[in-house]
Formats: C-alpha cells, sequence, structure tokens
C-alpha cells in the first residue's frame, strides 16, 4: 500500500491568500485525521471524519480553517485566510475500525510558510 | 480527563547508551497505551504498543510495560543507535472513546557516535 499522501509537502504563501492541502488516506481506511505540529503547542488534532462525516471539529482554531472529506479517498483542509501564525507542518492521518487499536498511520506531512 | 506527560527533551546520548524516556499518564476506564516514533522530515509511525496492565510492547529493541499502579509507560532501549535519533510520542486511547487517541507532547532523542 502506498501509505497517507499528502500534498503538497512545501507550501509558502503571503499573508491573506487561500491554502488548501490535500490528503487521500490509506485504501480501504474509515476514519481520518488532520492534526497541527508546531514547536510552542506540539502535535493537535484539529478535526476527525468518520465514514467522510466530520465527528469532531473542537480543535479547528477558528472560522478561517475548513475540512471537507467529499469521498472516502480524499479530504482537504483549507486555510482562507491564512495568516503568518498558521505556519507549522499539518499531518493527515487515517485507520480502520476493524483494527481494534484504532493505529494511526500519518502522512509525511505538509510544511506550511505563510509569510 | 485524559492526558499524558512526558520527559522533556531534548535527550542526547552517546551511540550504545541505555535510553529511559518516562511517560505517564490520567485516563478514566482503561486506556491502551503507545509509542509513536518521528523520524526526521517524516509522520508518526507506531512504534510499540500495550493494551492492558503488566502488557510489554515491543519492537526494534524498544520496550514499554504498561504499569497501572503507577499509571506510567516508559519507553526503554538497552544500547540506542545513531538511526534512533528521533522524537518520541507517548500515547493513549481511552477505553472509553475508541476513536480519539491523545498524544504527549513528544521527547526529541539525538544520539550522537
Amino acid at each position: 500500500d502506498a501509505g497517507v499522501i499528502q500534498s503538497p509537502r512545501h507550501e509558502v504563501t503571503e499573508m491573506g491568500q487561500e491554502v488548501t492541502l490535500r490528503c487521500k488516506p490509506i485504501s480501504g481506511h474509515d476514519y481520518l485525521f488532520w492534526y497541527r505540529q508546531t514547536m510552542m503547542r506540539g502535535l493537535e488534532l484539529l478535526i476527525y471524519f468518520n465514514n467522510n462525516v466530520p465527528i469532531d471539529d473542537s480543535g479547528m482554531p477558528e472560522d478561517r480553517f475548513s475540512a471537507k472529506m467529499p469521498n472516502a479517498s480524499f479530504s482537504t483542509l483549507k486555510i482562507q485566510p491564512s495568516e503568518p501564525r498558521d505556519s507549522a507542518v499539518y499531518f493527515c492521518a487515517s485507520s480502520l475500525t476493524r483494527d481494534l487499536y484504532y493505529i494511526q498511520y500519518f502522512g509525511a506531512g505538509t510544511r506550511l510558510s505563510v509569510l | 480527563g485524559n492526558s499524558v506527560t512526558q520527559m522533556e527533551g531534548p535527550v542526547t546520548l552517546s551511540e550504545e547508551a541505555f535510553l529511559t524516556i518516562n511517560c505517564t499518564y490520567t485516563a478514566t476506564g482503561y486506556p491502551s497505551l503507545f509509542w509513536y516514533v518521528q523520524y526526521p522530515g517524516e509522520g508518526l509511525q507506531l512504534l510499540l504498543k500495550a493494551t492492558k496492565a503488566d502488557d510489554k510492547g515491543s519492537n526494534k529493541g524498544f520496550e514499554a510495560t504498561y504499569r497501572k499502579e503507577t499509571t506510567s509507560f516508559h519507553l526503554e532501549k538497552g544500547s540506542v543507535q545513531v538511526s534512533d535519533s528521533a522524537v518520541y510520542f507517548c500515547a493513549l486511547m481511552p477505553g472509553t472513546s475508541y476513536d480519539k487517541v491523545i498524544f504527549g507532547p513528544g521527547t526529541s532523542l539525538s544520539v550522537i557516535p
């Protein structure tokens, strides 16, 4: 299996621009998670989906952030408008209900820099 | 609530030294416990897990024992290598919530030749 695929790997943008991060989970997995990692705050769960339905978005920092999962093989995290404090590494992870321990498989991440 | 506490890093060791990274947790019910590792430039990956008290998880020479009496899950390795340089995350899955894993802050390890 190719694993969780994220794109782009690196994104540099200017403040105020819209940013879209993309994720393809492992085929057959029914949970998808979006995390943000910074030196100051560590790893933060932003939102997660089960069977394409958002379950908990309490970690989304503000209305500028939105996430969608239109089908089982694709999800996006959008920031509009972006701000310098959004600079971080964003990870997508997926897991499988049949895996009793819900082991999460992470993508390589997208490093976002907002200037 | 549920939480994970780890020893602060960074930790710097010489090759072949003994490694311990402390992890303690607070949880309701009977959580499962994990160690994830993040190598430079990569996402996290599962290193080992334990699902009940006194279980020992092991992988790649690393071990951790689920200690319910001390609510701990310390990571150990007898002889570290340069290739073990990474960030290590202790994590728990609450016994009452089977879909959300709670991660600790991570401990950075650097192994020097």
